[in-house]
């Protein structure tokens, strides 16, 4: 079946603008998390989605950064007034509702703020 | 303030001998722990786990092996495979109602045929 998938696969961004990063999780994975990777750093853990309940905010780094996600599908994840320490890969992974542990991730969206 | 920590950067281990990585970690309310491979370009796949109320748990070649008292934990990979080669990344979580992930920094295993 379908993984995770991402789009785009690649960004670059002048400074200043806005992006919007879109992320499409397996069907019937009812939890969707966000991290980011930056250079030679681990996966920051940025905001998680389960189902109707509000999200799990607590990673997300400035308030220029926000996410929705439509139902149990469709996410997207917005940087507004994007800064040079804002690239990074962005990763998006759902999960089971009984097996949240297991994440199964997109192949990431790069972006690049020059 | 890095909670979990993967001192080596890199790793290169000859072609059917064990690589063995290494993952430290500092909160002592993680309670399960499991280990990620990531190729280039492409997202982390989940490899193995582990809950804290074991010490050992095999998958075929993998091995997860945990210390709670040493808070650490190690990946054994016999024998080590030429497709072996890639990014390991360790990831610790409660189990409390939060599901996220934190994730070491990653190892770079190179297998040498």
């Amino acid at each position: 079946g379908a993984g995770v998938s991402q789009s785009p696969s690649n960004k670059v961004t002048e400074k200043g603008k806005d992006v919007e990063l879109r992320c499409d999780p397996i069907s019937g994975h009812t939890a969707l998390y966000w991290y980011r990777q930056r250079l030679g750093q681990g996966l920051e853990f940025l905001i998680y989605f389960q189902g109707n309940s509000a999200p799990d905010k607590s990673g997300l780094p400035s308030d220029r950064f926000s996410a929705e996600r439509t139902g149990e599908s469709v996410s997207t994840l917005t940087i507004q007034r994007t800064q040079q320490e804002d690239s990074a890969v962005y990763l998006c992974a759902s999960s089971l509702p009984s097996k949240h542990y297991e994440q199964y991730f997109g192949p990431g969206t790069r972006l690049t703020v020059t | 303030d890095q909670q979990v920590k993967q001192n080596s950067p890199s790793l290169s281990v000859q072609e059917g001998r064990i690589s063995i990585l290494n993952c430290d970690y500092t909160n002592s309310m993680f309670d399960y722990f499991l280990w990620y491979k990531k190729y280039p370009a492409e997202g982390p796949t989940f490899l193995i786990s582990i809950s804290s109320i074991k010490d050992k748990n095999e998958d075929g070649r993998f091995t997860v092996f945990l210390n709670k008292s040493a808070k650490h934990l190690s990946l054994h990979i016999v024998p080590s495979q030429p497709g072996d080669s890639a990014v390991y990344f360790c990831a610790a979580t409660y189990n409390f109602g939060n599901e996220k992930l934190t994730f070491g920094t990653g190892t770079r295993l190179t297998i040498i045929p």
